[in-house]
């Protein structure tokens, strides 16, 4: 079974600061990896993904994750947080066979500070 | 559809009525989700539909729970004689291919007084 560690319920950014987002799986096969991000009283959006091919995975609204199968890590990042970035982050994993359900980390609410 | 419609957006009943949420997945879309966010914790797994079966039932917390899905689009979540520990927000998906990820819509947002 595959579950995922996201680090730190609240973190807080000042404005223009690079914003990082750990998160680390365990999985028994290699897995697709997902972020979400939630606006406030809005469903999840998706970000970016990782399934194949390239490690580093570029996304909208300026983010981007590298998959680091050593680390078992797809630690999310931006280089300079604005005000809009401001909302709820899940990181999710799934193995590539199976029951095609996502796992979900508890996720991150980022804060950003002017 | 466009997205993923759920309704109502907000529910409010009283504890021990019957609750039935309503998801409308995007058109084609043959796998659907349903999982629960309760306040400050993550996405909790609940079922999945595979057309209109439903292959992983295991994240139903109890027999108070069930779902079903008809001509593989609408599916109905319904929560019999509701407790206040089932308050939370409950949110839909729906894919089509796996790799593409899920699309979610808004939630319905439940309270039970």
């Amino acid at each position: 079974a595959q579950s995922v560690t996201q680090l730190g319920s609240h973190v807080s950014v000042s404005e223009g600061a690079l914003v990082l987002l750990r998160c680390n799986y365990s999985s028994s096969v290699p897995p697709y990896l997902f972020w979400y991000v939630q606006y406030p009283n809005q469903g999840l959006q998706l970000l970016l993904k990782y399934t194949t091919g390239a490690t580093l995975v570029k996304g909208i609204n300026g983010f981007e994750a590298e998959f680091k199968k050593s680390e078992t890590s797809f630690h999310l990042t931006k280089p300079s947080a604005h005000m809009s970035d401001a909302a709820e982050y899940f990181c999710a994993v799934s193995p590539l066979y199976g029951n095609n359900r996502l796992a979900f980390g508890k996720g991150n609410q980022v804060v950003v500070i002017p | 559809g466009a997205g993923v419609s759920q309704s109502p957006s907000n529910k409010v009943t009283e504890k021990g009525k019957d609750v039935e949420l309503r998801c409308d997945p995007i058109s084609g879309h043959t796998a659907l989700y349903w999982y629960r966010q309760r306040l400050g914790q993550g996405l909790e797994f609940l079922i999945y539909f595979q057309g209109n079966s439903a292959p992983d039932k295991s994240g139903l917390p109890s027999d108070r729970f069930s779902a079903e899905r008809t001509g593989e689009s609408v599916s109905t979540l319904t929560i019999q004689r509701t407790q206040q520990e089932d308050s939370a927000v409950y949110l839909c998906a729906s894919s089509l291919i796996f790799a593409d990820g899920y699309t979610f819509g808004s939630g319905t947002r439940l309270t039970v007084v």
